[in-house]
């Protein structure tokens, strides 16, 4: 078990270009989740999968988000044509399952990835 | 709506001070779940803690401790004998009741700088 893991950690990319984020979950969980934070704040929820069944979307994510997660493994976020107001920690985080409270286990949280968009 | 505040955006201590870390929650469930998360400046979340809104017991875990008040809405963290590896950001959270996803609510988290 080596815990959540993202890539790339940073991302430096221009306004209007398109940029994926992955993230690999801890192998048997099946709930996965992304999120977004920004300079001096908390993360922001932006989406959540059960396997590969993406079962709830935040109002921040705007039809220029897209986020996968096939077969249930990993998971894609691609953000395109980006905007300055995109820069931000991205974030993963996965959860064994469970369902309604009864199921509320302990988030672990990848490294995230830096999106810079210049 | 659930909504969790953490009042204090930034507190500097010297080293070996206690210090506390507030946290007020809003939400219209009986049943929740309240978490402490720690960043440090490498940027994983690391978990602290999670209680049940049906236990209020105070905890103790080495020189962490921490409060939960249901008559307060109040789960505050006290650090004892502060130390510099102590100085991150500390996030308290929320899983919203009425969601059956787990997802957290995260208030907007309160920087601990530890002066040696």
């Amino acid at each position: 078990d080596t815990g959540v893991s993202q890539d790339p950690r940073h991302k430096i990319t221009k306004r209007g270009q398109n940029v994926t984020f992955r993230c690999d979950p801890i192998s048997e969980h099946n709930r996965l989740y992304w999120y977004r934070q920004t300079l001096g704040q908390g993360p922001e929820f932006l989406t959540y999968f059960q396997n590969e069944a993406q079962l709830e979307k935040s109002r921040l994510l705007s039809d220029r988000f897209s986020a996968e997660r096939p077969k249930g493994s990993f998971s894609t976020l691609e953000i395109q044509r980006t905007e300055q107001g995109d820069s931000a920690m991205y974030l993963c985080a996965s959860s064994p399952g469970g369902q309604g409270l009864s199921g509320a286990n302990v988030l672990t949280f990848g490294a995230g990835s830096r999106l810079t968009v210049l | 709506a659930q909504k969790v505040t953490q009042a204090q955006t930034e507190i500097s201590v010297v080293e070996k001070e206690d210090v506390t870390l507030d946290c007020v929650y809003e939400t219209r469930d009986t049943t929740y779940y309240l978490f402490w998360y720690k960043q440090p400046p490498s940027g994983e979340l690391v978990f602290l803690i999670r209680r049940n809104s049906f236990d209020e017991q105070n905890e103790i875990s080495g020189r962490y401790s921490w409060n939960f008040q249901k008559s307060t809405s109040s789960f505050n963290f006290t650090i004892t004998a502060s130390q510099v590896v102590d100085s991150a950001v500390y996030f308290c959270a929320l899983i919203d009741g009425s969601s059956n996803t787990g997802k957290l609510i995260f208030g907007q988290g309160t920087t601990l700088q530890v002066k040696p």
